[in-house]
């Protein structure tokens, strides 16, 4: 079956760790992205991708790192920068751009104390 | 910046009501598309809309364009408690980017 997995489902971290998480799809769509849901809110948009090794930053960019080197792969590093990292975070992929409708991963996730 | 306000936050319904949610964007937009999340899942595609006026409907769920294409509604006939979960809009225009709105969570009470 063809989809998008996010891996772990939870993360534990301590302040002040860098922390990866992983996204692979198999469905070869050329979009990849990055959302953050925090209570209440809707999807904000870190960083997402049209093509291998070009991404481009979203809305909350800051503190957080992203790399496109194969077109499954979209692993995303939320660095010691990011103020406020405990989230629930989404990877989704599209055929071709914003314009197509996104497949969503299971998510992540993380804590940070 | 393109934003998306989505109303209400929260409706809760009994079984067998209707439920309407609306979203308005600041600026004009291409598309847009509705999605659904289940308590602890993850956002589900369902429907995209691209033509100024357009209505699309899905067995229950009709979704409408506005004329304009700043705004668009979801709206639920007789609701079920399978319907339990948040409604998000999404809409693409000019920031080049998909902007969602805040959703609204449904609860449908038995």
């Amino acid at each position: 079956d063809g989809g998008i997995t996010q891996s772990p489902k939870y993360l534990f971290r301590k302040e002040g760790q860098n922390v990866t998480l992983s996204c692979e799809q198999n469905l070869n769509h050329d979009a990849m992205y990055w959302y953050r849901q925090d209570p209440g809110q809707g999807l904000r948009l870190i960083y997402y991708s049209q093509i291998v090794n070009d991404f481009q930053k979203g809305d909350i960019a800051e503190g957080y790192s992203v790399s496109r080197e194969k077109k499954e792969s979209f692993p995303l590093t939320v660095t010691s920068a990011q103020k406020n990292p405990t989230a629930f975070y989404l990877c989704a992929s599209s055929i071709q751009d914003y314009n197509s409708p996104l497949h969503f991963g299971n998510g992540t996730r993380l804590t940070v104390t | 910046g393109q934003q998306v306000m989505q109303i209400p936050q929260y409706q809760h319904v009994q079984e067998g009501e209707d439920f309407t949610t609306y979203c308005n964007s600041s600026t004009t937009l291409s598309n847009i598309q509705w999605y659904k999340q289940r308590p602890g899942g993850h956002p589900v595609f369902l429907i995209q809309l691209v033509k100024s006026g357009e209505v699309k409907k899905q067995k229950r769920l009709t979704f409408q364009f506005g004329e304009a294409k700043k705004n668009s509604s979801l709206h639920i006939t007789a609701t079920q408690t399978t319907d339990v979960g948040t409604y998000f809009c999404a809409g693409a225009g000019s920031a080049r980017q998909l902007t969602f709105g805040s959703g609204t969570q449904l609860t449908v009470l038995p």
